[in-house]
């Protein structure tokens, strides 16, 4: 299972609206709308923004949403701030209880 | 307050073999399969092993399979990862993460070190 496809970084000013792909294929993110996305500090743990897709666990910034178009996921955050400066994970159910994560994003606060 | 901590992590040999401890605290642990994913130095990261929540189910990543193992012990509030024929590439940092869906990892631990290296 090859991880799934992310930019490698991207950028936006405090304020506005970025959004970061992830390219799966028929075998996981195309048939499963089951899509999650992390949040990571280094050196912390892994932080659970999004999940199944579109839903936001509770205590998340509702800046936070998720949506998916045939192979590709997204995860959008609009009113950029600071603290979401992070790397950013997709990861997909592909079956089986077996799951891949998204070669991860950098997501820089100009 | 759901915490998980891991430990075991430590600078071994290739070839060798190290366990993995994970304590949970704050919740039922019987109730929710769970997982361990890891990140290698400047990488991503990577899904390696789930287990149901009566250890009915296990599956691993296809990088580890035949050489971890993934066990628990719900009497003990305890997750286990034993590593054998470690290799380089297994060097990173391992956390264990509550599944409480289809790949929602809601709760992770700080993660615990492994280095492979002679």
């Amino acid at each position: 299972q090859s991880a799934l496809t992310q930019p490698a970084s991207v950028s936006g000013s405090p304020g506005r609206s970025i959004t970061v792909s992830c390219t799966g294929t028929s075998s996981d993110v195309g048939t499963y709308n089951l899509v999650s996305w992390y949040q990571h500090h280094p050196g912390k743990s892994p932080k659970l923004m999004i999940y199944e897709g579109n839903k936001r666990p509770s205590g998340v910034s509702n800046r936070f949403s998720g949506s998916r178009s045939g192979n590709t996921a997204s995860l959008t955050i609009s009113g950029l701030q600071a603290e979401d400066e992070a790397d950013y994970y997709c990861c997909s159910y592909a079956g089986s209880r077996t799951y891949v994560f998204g070669t991860g994003t950098r997501v820089t606060v100009l | 307050e759901v915490q998980l901590v891991e430990s075991g992590g430590d600078l071994v040999q290739p070839g060798g073999s190290l366990r993995l401890s994970c304590e949970a605290s704050g919740f039922t642990f019987s109730s929710y399969a769970m997982n361990w994913v890891r990140q290698a130095p400047g990488k991503g990261l990577e899904w390696i092993s789930y287990i149901s929540r009566s250890s009915s189910t296990i599956y691993y990543s296809e990088s580890v399979k035949g050489r971890f193992t993934i066990t628990r012990d719900n009497a003990k509030n305890s997750l286990y990862l034993q590593m054998h024929s470690l290799r380089a590439e297994d060097r990173a940092v391992y956390f264990c993460a509550r599944d409480a869906g289809y790949g929602d990892f809601d709760s992770w631990g700080q993660g615990t070190l492994v280095t492979v290296s002679s």
